[in-house]
């Protein structure tokens, strides 16, 4: 059974960089028609996805996010990861790394979070 | 972007009563070459990540209850769950894949 990990600073400066990485365990990051996505949740609110990435590299993005994001698969490591730049308070969420057996949006699998607090 | 409604935002149901939650994308999310609904609904409970309940609007996701059902076509979606259960008590998400950027609904809480 797929489980999923993120890792990385639980603060963040503002306008510095935020970056966060998804470690796969129980599959490869590399095998299959995967897509591994980043998904954010502020505190008490609802869902927004940030973008993802296929076991290829191909990235699709949030146009909301696009000019700050970016995300990445490193198959060495079996992990994915997320970059925002130039984070501001409104980047504070919790951040979800998550897995589609394919090219449909499905998301079933999820690591179980990580909270990333954006605050000098 | 495709912005999903949910209805109600909250809702209290009793043990073993019938809840209904529904969802309306702003345009359809009907693929009209395979006649699929490109529409998911998910469950949150407290302190966890989302968990998958229905894809394609209305496939169960392995392990799910059959008390949980979706249905729903087009710019319209229902989540139902009979004979309400304590651990049901969650926040309630849709959200579509028929065009980028992903989107979710705003959520509905779900309490006894």
């Amino acid at each position: 059974q797929v489980q999923l990990q993120e890792s990385g600073p639980g603060l963040v400066k503002p306008s510095q960089t935020l970056s966060l990485a998804c470690t796969v365990s129980g599959d490869s990051v590399s095998s299959g028609s995967y897509y591994w996505s980043w998904i954010r949740q502020p505190a008490g609110k609802g869902l927004d996805w940030i973008g993802r990435v296929s076991t290829t590299g191909t990235t699709t993005y949030n146009p909301s996010l696009q000019n700050r994001v970016t995300i990445s698969v490193d198959t060495s490591r079996n992990l994915f990861s997320l970059t925002l730049n130039s984070v501001t308070a409104a980047d504070t969420a919790i951040y979800y790394c998550a897995r589609a057996l394919n090219a449909y949006s499905i998301f079933d699998s999820w690591g179980q979070g990580s909270l990333v607090t954006v605050s000098s | 972007d495709i912005v999903l409604t949910q209805s109600p935002d909250s809702l209290a149901v009793s043990l073993g009563e019938r809840a209904t939650i529904n969802c309306k994308p702003s345009q359809s999310v009907l693929y009209s070459s395979d006649k699929r609904n490109y529409l998911n609904w998910y469950q949150q409970k407290p302190g966890q990540p989302p968990k998958l309940l229905f894809y394609w609007a209305s496939t169960r996701q392995s392990g799910v209850p059959d008390r949980f059902s979706g249905s729903g076509s087009g710019t319209d979606f229902t989540l139902t769950i009979n004979s309400l259960q304590a651990e049901d008590v969650a926040v309630y998400y849709c959200q579509q894949y028929y065009s980028y950027p992903v989107t979710f609904g705003q959520g509905t809480r779900l309490e006894i």
